[in-house]
């Protein structure tokens, strides 16, 4: 069965610097779709940025992109100019081709300090 | 505005009491899926469905059944038979997914606690 794994319970960054949270995941399977959701207090999951496998290129929204390196398994979200707003739970997903099925990693809470 | 809209947001079970949680999406999306979600862990899946009158078991099922008669709307029944409720429950819905990124969207939850 496929696992998500994040290996950081929790983060902490100062306003307006940068910070990477690590993701990693075990699968026998070629095609697959990443993911990284935020959860702020609200509760809400909010969809943060995705990746196909099979494209190299590393996806980006805005101030948040992934670096995806498929041999190792692996998928950190990179946070560039932190706002407090970016305070959240972040999970990261993993979605094989042929399931519907998503499968989370437990989760990095953020702290952004002022 | 298109969304998902759960309800109860909060919830509260006697023992031996069935409850049920509602779901309901206006985004036309044929798969729906219900999460919980415990202090310190990511989600777990419950149930899901991709279309209407089918579902299927999801990791952690046990003690818990859903319905499908309508695309819109996924209830989910949390049963006497499920000894440890307590926790955050979470709707989503998706396009059929498939060899596809769409992503899933999510409701805003309903916290169930036992009296």
């Amino acid at each position: 069965a496929q696992t998500v794994t994040q290996s950081q319970p929790e983060m902490s960054v100062q306003e307006a610097e940068t910070v990477t949270l690590s993701c990693t995941y075990d699968t026998s399977e070629s095609d697959y779709y990443l993911f990284w959701y935020k959860q702020p207090p609200s509760r809400q999951m909010i969809l943060v940025i995705r990746q196909e496998a099979y494209k190299q290129q590393n996806a980006t929204e805005n101030r948040f992109s992934v670096n995806f390196q498929k041999a190792a398994k692996s998928f950190s979200l990179k946070i560039s100019d932190s706002q407090l707003g970016d305070a959240a739970m972040y999970f990261c997903a993993y979605r094989s081709s042929r399931s519907e099925k998503l499968v989370f990693g437990k989760g990095t809470k953020l702290t952004v300090n002022p | 505005d298109g969304g998902i809209t759960q309800s109860p947001k909060y919830l509260f079970r006697k023992e031996g009491q069935n409850v049920t949680l509602s779901c309901e999406q206006n985004l036309n999306h044929d798969a729906m899926y219900w999460y919980r979600q415990d202090p310190g862990q990511g989600l777990r899946l419950i149930y899901y469905s991709q279309i209407v009158n089918d579902f299927q078991k999801g990791d952690i099922a046990e003690g818990y059944s859903v319905s499908r008669e309508k695309k819109e709307s996924f209830p989910l029944t949390v049963t006497s038979a499920q000894k440890n409720p307590t926790a955050f429950y979470l709707c989503a819905s998706s396009p059929r997914q498939g060899p596809s990124n769409q992503p899933q969207h999510f409701g805003d939850g309903t916290r169930l606690s036992i009296l």
